[in-house]
């Protein structure tokens, strides 16, 4: 009954390779996020999607790019990785109804840690 | 801009002592504020929040927050603390601007080592 799941749990891979990490929620939440974590344990958002439309683009490298196919699913490809990458990638879910989601709780993923060598 | 600051990165005590775990914000505009908590190898989870309406907030596992707007800080506390409370504390800030594109600005994390 995970709440919101993420898959792969661990990532492992060479500079230069491309990969994908998948987030999926059960809650019926309208809003999902990806959020990157560095080795300072530092949480920075990088992308938000509501009902499949982007609405936070970070200051992130368009080697990033976030694909949502339904509300329920939100996965987030790399291309060409790089050693800075390398960190715990988390996604998050809330209501995100009406206009304003500042007040919503946010649900996160176990996280998946990507380690590029 | 919205900004967050948590002083200490780690905080050791000892089983049943009392804790409190600092955080301040800065923003020019009213905030909404966010306790989060992440245990070893797992994702966050929400303690507590504060929204409006009284300034002491009570949230999961005992834990509660004061919101005091005059010294622009938001500290969680917790009378008595488990080896289980070991984790790392998020404090978050969100809000004021209004629309879609509010995000959660979180501090860089307090470290809770309890100690038997």
């Amino acid at each position: 009954d995970t709440a919101v799941s993420q898959t792969p749990k661990y990532l492992v891979t060479q500079m230069g390779n491309d990969k994908s990490i998948k987030c999926e929620q059960n809650l019926g939440h309208d809003t999902m996020y990806w959020y990157k974590q560095d080795s300072k344990k530092f949480l920075k958002i990088m992308f938000s999607y509501n009902n499949k439309e982007l609405i936070i683009n970070e200051t992130v490298p368009n080697r990033f790019s976030p694909k949502s196919p339904d509300k329920a699913h939100l996965n987030l490809h790399i291309n060409s990785l790089e050693l800075g990458d390398s960190a715990v990638y988390f996604c998050a879910s809330s209501q995100g109804e009406g206009l304003d989601y500042s007040t919503d709780t946010q649900y996160f993923g176990p996280g998946t840690r990507l380690t590029v060598l | 801009a919205q900004s967050v600051t948590q002083l200490d990165s780690q905080v050791p005590v000892f089983e049943e002592a009392p804790v409190e775990l600092r955080c301040n914000y800065s923003s020019s505009v009213s905030v909404y504020l966010f306790w989060y908590v992440q245990y070893p190898n797992q994702g966050l989870q929400l303690l507590l929040k504060y929204l409006s309406g009284s300034t002491l907030v009570k949230g999961i596992n005992g834990f509660e927050a004061e919101f005091n707007k005059s010294q622009t800080s938001f500290h969680l506390r917790k009378p008595s603390v488990h080896i289980s409370d070991t984790a790392e504390y998020f404090c978050a800030v969100s809000g004021g601007y209004g629309g879609a594109t509010n995000k959660l600005i979180f501090g860089t994390g307090t470290l809770l080592a309890v100690q038997p």
